[in-house]
């Protein structure tokens, strides 16, 4: 079946760059999304990623696809206090089918 | 645009009880995704309408049901409630040619 694995924890220094890994196992995911939840809040879009693309970047994200090993990555440069926050992997086989999610990612942001 | 609402965003009921949920998508959209969220099981899916059918259905029992209105806005029941069915309802809407689905903030739903 579908599965998709996030490292539960990362702690990053403020200014550094975060990178946040996921794998998946589905080979037919054509979608993958990076989502973002602030305590108490629902899920945030970040971005996502067409399978037919190995790279994708949008300000300070850069999301890097190796679907050989059908391995994604989120990359953020410059992290912020405000970055600090769950995030979580998703894929989907279609835009408009129900999304696979990690467990996600915690990301602490040290001052 | 506004974006996705949910109502009510805070319930506490007992077990036995049934409750409803309301979810209203973006306007335009016309695709309403449910989710479930828990810290053990994590974020799994319920059911996604589409035009007032049910278009997808995730692996939860008959006591979960939902439905949607000719306005796009959508209902998730839950009846006879479990202490286990505590948890942050997300509600999802996506275009019919989106790729992207956008959240609510969720209804967090407490069972005593």
């Amino acid at each position: 079946g579908e599965d998709v694995e996030q490292s539960l924890f990362l702690s990053v220094r403020e200014g550094d760059s975060s990178v946040i890994n996921c794998t998946y196992t589905d080979s037919s995911s054509t979608y993958l999304y990076w989502y973002k939840q602030e305590p108490g809040a629902g899920l945030q879009l970040l971005t996502y990623i067409f399978s037919n693309m190995d790279m994708k970047q949008d300000q300070r994200l850069t999301v890097l696809l190796n679907k050989k090993d059908k391995h994604l990555s989120l990359r953020i440069a410059d992290t912020q206090t405000g970055d600090s926050a769950i995030y979580f992997c998703a894929e989907s086989p279609s835009g408009n089918t129900p999304l696979v999610f990690g467990k996600g990612t915690r990301l602490s942001v040290i001052a | 645009k506004a974006g996705v609402t949910q109502t009510p965003r805070y319930l506490i009921k007992t077990r036995g009880q049934q409750v409803t949920l309301s979810c209203s998508p973006i306007s335009g959209h016309r695709s309403v995704s449910w989710y479930q969220q828990t810290p053990g099981q994590g974020l799994q899916f319920l059911f996604e309408y589409f035009s007032e059918t049910q278009r997808n259905k995730g692996n939860f029992p008959g006591r979960f049901s939902g439905r949607q209105f000719s306005n796009s806005r959508s209902e998730m029941n839950v009846s006879t409630l479990e202490l286990g069915d505590s948890a942050l309802y997300l509600c999802a809407s996506s275009g019919d040619l989106d790729n992207e689905q956008f959240f609510g903030p969720g209804t967090r739903l407490t069972v005593l």
